[in-house]
């Protein structure tokens, strides 16, 4: 199993800043998630967080505006910059153990005012 | 593209009822995953279903595999408050999770 801490697990942030959420796992797995949900909704993939190289992102999401760190096997962070209200939503990492199951943090609530 | 699509979307039950959320795919998966997520958390592993035609039992929580593994049901016997959440299903893609479009349940004490 893993277990994942995730913080901050709230913040009210003005537009135009950014904020850095931190994720760390208590062992060490070769990939990491970071995903996007909307409170009730299902979960968006933002992108994948590998252990030295650029992280993987998927459709609609670009590196400018959310760029992500992942400097050892336990560890990543993920910016959310230049925000605007629209950016307001739950962030989650997660890691994926295959052949087993995913897990995740508690999860990011951002508001943006 | 690998898609999970859930139905309902939404339901609100009352306490005692039975329900069956579906998850349906066009795409094989070697294995399905249901998760439960409650606000505030992150979504948590219910059950994995690897066997087409496969059926298990979570106390009053019955998960079936579809013979060609494209779908799965999750069905819930005597729905209590308790089991108010987020219900996803999940199968593995190339290199990450491809979650289903969420089922809200709401059982009303």
């Amino acid at each position: 199993s893993a277990v994942i801490s995730q913080k901050p697990s709230r913040d009210i942030c003005q537009r135009g800043t950014s904020l850095t959420i931190q994720c760390q796992v208590d062992s060490q797995v070769t990939m990491m998630f970071w995903y996007r949900q909307q409170p009730g909704q299902s979960l968006t993939l933002i992108a994948t967080a590998n252990q030295g190289s650029e992280a993987t992102y998927e459709s609609g999401f670009v590196i400018d505006k959310f760029p992500i760190s992942r400097p050892n096997l336990t560890f990543s962070t993920l910016t959310v910059s230049n925000m605007s209200p629209e950016d307001s939503s739950i962030y989650l990492c997660s890691v994926w153990l295959p052949n087993t199951e995913a897990f995740f943090g508690q999860g990011t609530r951002l508001t943006v005012v | 593209t690998q898609l999970l699509e859930q139905s309902p979307q939404f339901l609100s039950i009352q306490e005692g009822e039975n329900l069956t959320v579906y998850c349906n795919s066009s795409s094989v998966f070697s294995s399905l995953q249901w998760y439960r997520q409650e606000p505030g958390e992150g979504p948590v592993l219910l059950v994995t279903v690897v066997t087409g035609g496969e059926v298990k039992k979570l106390k009053r929580l019955t998960f079936q595999f579809g013979d060609a593994r494209k779908d799965s049901s999750l069905h819930i016997t005597a729905a209590q408050p308790g089991d108010t959440g987020l219900y996803l299903c999940a199968g593995e893609g190339t290199y990450k999770y491809i979650f289903g479009t969420g089922t809200r349940l709401k059982v009303l004490a």
